[in-house]
């Protein structure tokens, strides 16, 4: 069964608009999620890593005011794209990482169209 | 840095047709190797790993070689079916002590009945 689950798959909004993105570790707790981005037919772009109780880390060259998370607990991080506009339409995945197995699990995906 | 290149794409094969997709690393220290294949629409599966030299990864009729000498971890198949059709991704981690992975760009694989 599926070790991560994000929600919703799709989205669709208007220009201006604030999207939030859900990301649950379903098998184990996970002090670390990760966020990428990917856009058509390129590989994955991380965005940050979510760190459970602190602030998020991002990769250099993504706004932090633009795309904010927050990991409140150790299932559950959320990415809010805010201010929505076209160029952010993308796809977005989450991922978690099992430290023992060193195996990254990845979420379905969240395809985001701003209009 | 770490870094992996990949054959471009896309492959493009006929049912029950060998595949082989390249993939070569650089890094430091010895990563882990990992295969992950995109169905269309979808996120991020995990096919097959493996974790040191030599080993081989195999799941699905999938295999790959990790190969230090040649800093190379290409996948294999038979016999592809219409339902391989999808993105693979060749990736490492575990280099220098990070988890977190390293992708190659991805090579689309379109298989015809």
């Amino acid at each position: 069964g599926a070790v991560v689950s994000q929600h919703p798959s799709r989205v669709i909004c208007k220009s201006g608009t604030s999207v939030k993105i859900e990301c649950r570790s379903l098998d184990f707790q996970a002090t670390t999620m990760f966020w990428y981005r990917q856009f058509p037919k390129q590989s994955l772009m991380l965005m940050a890593t979510s760190n459970e109780g602190s602030k998020a880390t991002y990769e250099q060259g993504v706004e932090k005011d633009k795309f904010l998370i927050n990991h409140a607990s150790l299932t559950l991080s959320t990415l809010t794209v805010t201010s929505a506009h076209p160029e952010d339409s993308s796809f977005y995945i989450c991922s978690v990482i099992d430290g023992a197995k060193n195996i990254q699990y990845f979420g379905a995906g969240t395809r985001l169209s701003v209009l | 840095g770490d870094s992996v290149t990949q054959m471009e794409g896309p492959v493009t094969l006929s049912e029950e047709a060998f595949l082989t997709i390249n993939c070569t690393y650089t890094a430091t220290g010895y990563p882990s190797l990992f295969w992950y294949v995109q169905y269309p629409g979808e996120g991020l599966q995990l096919l097959l790993k493996a974790t040191k030299a030599d080993d081989k990864g195999s799941n699905k009729g999938f295999e790959a070689t990790y190969r230090k000498e040649t800093t190379s971890f290409h996948l294999e198949k038979g016999s592809v079916q219409v339902s391989d059709s999808a993105v693979y991704f060749c990736a490492l981690s575990g280099s220098g002590g990070s988890y977190i992975p390293t992708f190659g760009r991805g090579t689309s694989l379109i298989v015809h009945p």
